[in-house]
């Protein structure tokens, strides 16, 4: 399966602790996208990355948040001290890009957080 | 402001009736207009996507979508709903980041 993988599938954690998620990207894409999607609405976005630059940030990515892509391949996103607002979906995508822009993004199947 | 707007939350359609998902949209340039479909436990996957042509669009699985700039919609239809089209569906506009709508369910009646 060459899709884009996400690692964990559900993480449980208690307020105030630290996680980190995992993205995997389709091989050839190079960007890369992360959205947060709360019951019952549809993913907003968070951060994209294009190789290993980040290029736009959402406001709703506050200074806990934090995403890498070291080396233009599969990407981290950290969240420190979580609250239970930070409870959702988290979803990463990829896709071709600059010239492609209208390209098919890719999604994951998530990662669930549930903050206690 | 970039937007979109899924007037129904939630569908409900006999299996085999017509169905039509309604999408509205607000954004500054030429959109890239995207329907996506998400089943419990699954990832968003592509139904269609418009970006220029032919405003009537052919997706997978049968769905279709027409593109009217003069009404800001990018609406999905198809002619006979099975019961495995009970998922959530999204609408979305962007090039590069996606804005999505808040997604209509849908359910199947037998």
């Amino acid at each position: 399966d060459t899709g884009v993988s996400q690692d964990p599938r559900h993480k449980i954690t208690k307020r105030g602790q630290n996680v980190t998620f995992r993205c995997d990207p389709i091989s050839e894409h190079n960007r890369l996208y992360w959205y947060r999607q709360t019951l019952g609405q549809g993913p907003e976005f968070l951060t994209y990355f294009q190789n290993e630059a980040q290029l736009e940030k959402s406001r709703l990515l506050s200074d806990r948040f934090s995403a890498e892509r070291p080396k233009g391949s599969f990407s981290t996103l950290e969240i420190q001290r979580t609250e239970q607002g930070d409870s959702a979906m988290y979803l990463c995508a990829s896709s071709l890009g600059p010239e492609f822009s209208y390209n098919e993004q890719f999604f994951g199947p998530g990662t669930r957080l549930t903050v206690l | 402001a970039q937007s979109v707007t899924q007037p129904d939350i939630h569908i409900t359609v006999s299996e085999g009736a017509s169905l039509e998902l309604r999408c509205n949209y607000s954004y500054g340039a030429t959109p890239y207009l995207f329907w996506y479909v998400q089943s419990p436990g699954q990832g968003l996957q592509l139904l269609l996507k418009y970006f220029s042509g032919d405003t009537l669009v052919q997706g997978i699985k049968g769905f279709e979508a027409e593109f009217k700039r003069s009404q800001s919609s990018f609406n999905l239809r198809k002619p006979s709903v099975h019961w495995s089209d009970a998922a959530e569906y999204f609408c979305a506009v962007g090039g590069g980041k996606l804005i999505f709508g808040q997604g209509t369910e849908l359910s199947v009646k037998p």
